[in-house]
């Protein structure tokens, strides 16, 4: 049974980096999508960013020059780094597992984390 | 980037309803289309993907169509569990947006 979990600081000062991490327990690390997708309190859900079955990372071009998405394969974990937050950051953020169909594209995420709260304030 | 729209917002239906929820997309995604459940305080769950492929586990009542830029998730007939919210996603190119979101409450 797979399962994500994430960890990290929960409350921020503005400028301050969000750093979380995200571990993948019972399956392979490799073929798969590794997501991270936020969710603003009572708002709708934002994809940040991915690293992919190549090992090529993506982000929302919203975020791009402020998200970095790293994996260590070697503890089966992924992990975010958010710099200079703002309230603006505040949301639940889940890590995600997405599956590839034969052509190499992504086709949905079928396994998540429970989500991880963060606020931002001063 | 490609957008997702989805409509309605917010819908009010019975218990035993049949529920179509549409989304559009910006551009062609060809069938890369994918659904979301998502109850308060939970992680979204993966209900159907690549338009219509059923996830494994999910009930039978829950079915998509479409291609291109216009889809549909179905329920046939409304169970109180159904009540939540539904994301559409595009996998055709990154980034893979999210739709707004539609609201399915009790009437």
């Amino acid at each position: 049974q797979v399962q994500l979990q994430e960890w990290g600081a929960g409350l921020l000062k503005p400028s301050e980096t969000l750093s979380l991490t995200c571990a993948v327990y019972g399956g392979s690390f490799s073929g798969y999508y590794w997501s991270w997708i936020r969710q603003p309190p009572g708002k709708g859900l934002e994809w940040i960013g991915e690293m992919n079955h190549r090992g090529s990372t993506n982000y929302n071009p919203s975020l791009k020059s402020r998200v970095t998405i790293s994996v260590d394969t070697s503890k089966n974990q992924f992990s975010l780094r958010l710099k200079s937050v703002t309230a603006a950051d505040t949301a639940v953020y889940y890590c995600a597992r997405g599956d590839v169909d034969a052509l190499g594209f992504y086709v949905g995420s079928g396994y998540w984390g429970q989500g991880a709260l963060v606020t931002v304030s001063s | 980037d490609i957008q997702m729209t989805q409509s309605p917002s917010s819908l009010s239906a019975s218990v035993g309803d049949r529920v179509t929820i549409t989304c559009r997309a910006s551009q062609s995604i060809r069938n890369y289309l994918n659904w979301y459940q998502q109850k308060p305080g939970k992680a979204p769950k993966l209900l159907i993907y690549t338009t219509s492929s059923l996830q494994s586990g999910v009930p039978s009542r829950f079915s998509g169509s479409g291609s291109g830029t216009d889809f549909t998730l179905t329920i046939s007939s409304l169970q109180p569990e159904d009540f939540a919210t539904y994301y559409c996603q595009h996998s055709y190119s990154a980034p893979p947006n999210f739709g707004q979101g539609t609201k399915l409450e009790i009437k």
